[in-house]
Order: structure tokens, then C-alpha cells, then sequence
């Protein structure tokens, strides 16, 4: 079946770091894929997209690119910041199920 | 634009009580989701609705109803609370954009049943 499987957390980053998080994704056909930020006591937000196959999505500084060669969507970014501290969610979107799958999520703590 | 908007923010339940969680959401969206969020296990769909009129179970519905009252309202009602219920919830909502669908969440609703 469908499914996503993201790198475990806790990953602890000094400021100004790079950061890489690894998502790979089982999926039929070609889902469309995301990354979702949630901070500290909120609800997810959408944080960047990819919808086919050398897609890359970017946002804030972050980028991930829809390899489906890897079936792969790892997020990255250059220079972390503390206030990137957040639990961070990858996901797919199969249209025959109409639903999004998501990974366990990633917690990402950054300090100064 | 609130967006999409939840309440309770917070519920303590003891089990075998009854409870709705409400959602509305503002932005004309079809399609709306019930989610939970327990530790180590990411999202998971409980209930959703693709439009007004229609609901279909996730992927862990035991336990749980909803009711899709109207184009804006998804609700989400335990019958008789369990520890195991214990978790955070999510809805969200969305409509088709060019290639799969973006979906906006709400703040959750934190519920811990004893």
C-alpha cells in the first residue's frame, strides 16, 4: 500500500547548521508530495509541494525535490534558524484514495 | 479569514462520557478531515467528508461519528470515551488545487480521557 517512512527524530542542529530530513515514500501511479511544519502547540501548516517528477518545492529557505527515480522527497535547508524548531511532516496524496498519507514527523530543535 | 477553527481547545473526559468536537472552516472548501496525532505515529485519518452530504471512514473510525451539518461544519463525536482516545485532533479542510489537494488544519483539540 501507500505509505511514508521520514527519518527519527529528535534531530538537535546549532544555529546556522545545515538540515536534511529524510522522506521516502511507497506510493502507486504519481501522488503528489508535501512537507507540513507544526510549531509548538499549533496545527500543521503546509510548508512547500511537489505535484511530479523533478518538481521542487521551496519555501522559507527550505526545498525538497520530488525524485522518483529514489522515490524520494528529503527536505533541506541551508542555514537553520531557532525559530525552525518544530515537528516537521512529510506526505503524499494518491488520487484514487483522495487522501493525504503522512509520516511519523520529524522533531527538529535548534539552538543559538 | 479565521480559517479553519476548532473547540474545544482543551477536554478532560472520564471514560464512558460523551463528547462533539466541532470544526467550521471559512474558506468555501468541499472536502473536510478528522485527523488524531499520538506520539511516534504521525496523523491519522479518522473520518472524512469529500463534500456536503457524504462522509467515509479513515483509517482508525472505531469509536468515533461525525456529522457533516452543513458546507462549513464537520463534527466528531465520541460516544463513550476510552483511555485509548486519549490524543490530539486535528480537522482540516481542502479543495482540489492543480494536483492533489492542499489541506489547511485547525489548532486541535487536545483530549485526555481517564
Amino acid at each position: 500500500g501507500n505509505s511514508v517512512t521520514q527519518m527519527e527524530g529528535p534531530v538537535t542542529l546549532s544555529e546556522e547548521a545545515f538540515l536534511t530530513i529524510n522522506c521516502t515514500y511507497t506510493a502507486t501511479g504519481y501522488p503528489s508530495l508535501f512537507w507540513y511544519v507544526q510549531y509548538p502547540g499549533e496545527g500543521l501548516q503546509l510548508l512547500l509541494k511537489a505535484t511530479k517528477a523533478d518538481d521542487k518545492g521551496s519555501n522559507k529557505g527550505f526545498e525538497a525535490t520530488y525524485r522518483k527515480e529514489t522515490t524520494s522527497f528529503h527536505l533541506e535547508k541551508g542555514s537553520v534558524q531557532v525559530s525552525d524548531s518544530a515537528v516537521y511532516f512529510c506526505a503524499l496524496f494518491y488520487n484514487q484514495g483522495g487522501k493525504l498519507i503522512f509520516g511519523q514527523g520529524t522533531e527538529l530543535s535548534v539552538k543559538p | 479569514n479565521a480559517g479553519v477553527t476548532q473547540t474545544p481547545k482543551f477536554q478532560v473526559l472520564k471514560t464512558g462520557q460523551s463528547m462533539t468536537l466541532q470544526c467550521a472552516q471559512d474558506m468555501n472548501h468541499n472536502s473536510m478531515y478528522w485527523y488524531r496525532q499520538d506520539p511516534g505515529m504521525g496523523l491519522r485519518l479518522i473520518y472524512y467528508s469529500a463534500s456536503e452530504g457524504t462522509t467515509d471512514k479513515g483509517e482508525v473510525p472505531n469509536g468515533y461519528n461525525v456529522s457533516r451539518l452543513n458546507k462549513r461544519e464537520f463534527s466528531l463525536r465520541l460516544e463513550s470515551a476510552a483511555p485509548s482516545q486519549t490524543s490530539v485532533y486535528f480537522c482540516a479542510s481542502s479543495e482540489k488545487g492543480a494536483r492533489g489537494y492542499e489541506q489547511y488544519f485547525g489548532p486541535g483539540t487536545r483530549l485526555t480521557v481517564t
